[in-house]
């Protein structure tokens, strides 16, 4: 285990509605990255958040949105809900600055569109 | 571009080896991980190189070469719970740090 836990782990949600997953980091790390993992693909990185605020963002439109709470928790909005949106969502806990350190997995969201 | 190449699917036999290739081009680099991912779980850290040569952990060694983007995965003494994907992840802090691209993921099927 990484220490790294994810709510909830399956969701169902229509298109249209807007859905929040949670994530907490591990134990004295201070940054949260959120990927979208598709079926067969590998993980696309969405955001990163470092000390509250959005630190880097990938090819994902303004409907994704996020928040890092200060307990170094997050949270990851996607609003407008498409069926493209259907994935597994995958938080990750880090500590900025540190050189070679690995990024920790949480179990990850299976988000369900339809 | 933003390219991270590796193959789709790789079987083996219990008990051999296998390597897994993969190809970078990434506007910065400052890392390349190995993650491994059973099916509907979460990726789970393998190894980290972030200078030349072969970094060897057990029955897993990887290797880089920075010059020719270029890395590879070894998985010696094959284990049937080893069937699973393999994800080639480069860390690339030109837009924020600890940014990783990944790969599209190896499955590697091992058969008795």
């Amino acid at each position: 285990e990484t220490g790294v836990t994810q709510s909830p782990t399956h969701l169902i949600k229509t298109r249209g509605q807007q859905v929040t997953l949670r994530c907490s980091s591990q134990s004295g790390h201070n940054t949260v990255s959120w990927y979208q993992q598709a079926l067969g693909q590998g993980p696309q990185f969405i955001f990163q958040y470092y000390r509250e605020e959005e630190n880097g963002r990938g090819n994902f439109p303004p409907r994704f949105s996020g928040l890092q709470f200060p307990n170094y928790s997050s949270e990851l909005n996607v609003n407008a809900l498409e069926l493209d949106d259907s994935a597994l969502y995958l938080c990750a806990s880090s500590t900025a600055g540190t050189a070679n350190t690995e990024a920790f997995f949480g179990q990850g969201t299976r988000l369900t569109v339809v | 571009g933003q390219n991270i190449d590796q193959p789709t699917e790789m079987t083996a036999t219990e008990g051999a080896i296998v390597q897994i290739n993969c190809t970078y081009q990434t506007s910065g680099f400052n890392g390349l991980f190995w993650y491994q991912q059973h099916a509907g779980e979460a990726p789970t850290f393998l190894s980290y190189n972030v200078l030349d040569g072969l970094e060897e952990k057990g029955r897993f060694s990887s290797f880089l070469s920075r010059s020719k983007g270029y890395s590879y995965l070894l998985l010696k003494e094959l284990q049937m719970k080893d069937s699973a994907s393999y994800l080639c992840a480069v860390r690339d802090p030109t837009d924020s740090w600890g940014k990783l691209q990944f790969g599209a993921g190896t499955q590697v099927v091992v058969t008795p």
